[in-house]
């Protein structure tokens, strides 16, 4: 498996309160994501990064921020949580691209759920 | 827009059978295609990719087809084994960047 860590793997906390997801990696690869999967929409973007301090904007990234200050760590924010935001979060990594976007697997980590009452 | 579809309705096969999974997409060209497992409380796993230049690929009892005319790829699994339930998901490159969308996947039971 590849070298990734979520932390925590569970989280339960009140709407209004900032929350902070860790992924942990020990690949090098220069690509992280952040993604959650919610039932009947499957797994949605959030957020990418492509190098420390490279981040650009996924799907759904509203009331979502990401911080990469190490090529190892990829952190997930979310400033004043909402009950919509109940999810399973997922980070994945992947080598650069090389000959073309796509070309390369992502690899997940075993995710986050978080429950926001 | 851009759409991935995938059979929502979970596909149950008995064992030793070829199960058979499609992905649609609509509104785009894909360069390459990728197909992931999931396994209930785990993260998605990588199975397998192919370009759009190549018709089909093959990785042991794993087949996966790409119709660019059709927009639509096929993963086959050869006789199957209840060890391959999972939920089965495709995936494209559908904007700029290095962006994966994925299909909402299909949920595969083999049956004894």
């Amino acid at each position: 498996d590849a070298g990734i860590t979520q932390s925590p793997r569970h989280k339960v906390t009140e709407t209004g309160t900032p929350v902070t997801l860790r992924c942990h990696q020990t690949e090098n690869h220069r690509y992280m994501y952040w993604y959650r999967q919610d039932p009947g929409h499957g797994l949605r973007l959030i957020h990418y990064s492509y190098g420390v301090k490279d981040t650009d904007k996924g799907e759904v990234s509203d009331g979502y921020s990401v911080s990469r200050s190490k090529t190892e760590d990829f952190l997930l924010t979310l400033e004043s949580a909402t009950s919509s935001q109940t999810s399973v979060y997922f980070c994945a990594i992947s080598e650069s691209p090389g000959t073309g976007f796509g070309n390369q697997p992502q690899h997940f980590g075993d995710g986050t759920r978080l429950s926001i009452l | 827009s851009q759409k991935i579809e995938q059979n929502s309705e979970a596909l149950n096969i008995q064992e030793g059978k070829t199960a058979t999974l499609t992905c649609n997409y609509t509104n785009y060209s894909p360069a390459y295609l990728q197909w992931y497992r999931q396994d209930p409380g785990r993260g998605p796993v990588f199975l397998l990719l192919i370009r759009e230049n190549e018709k089909e690929k093959r990785k042991e009892r794993l087949k996966v087809t790409f119709d660019t005319t059709l927009k639509q790829s096929l993963f086959h699994i050869t006789a199957s084994q209840p060890a391959d339930s999972a939920t089965y998901l495709c995936a494209l490159i559908t904007g700029g960047g290095n962006k994966l969308t994925f299909g909402t996947g299909t949920q595969l039971k083999v049956e004894l």
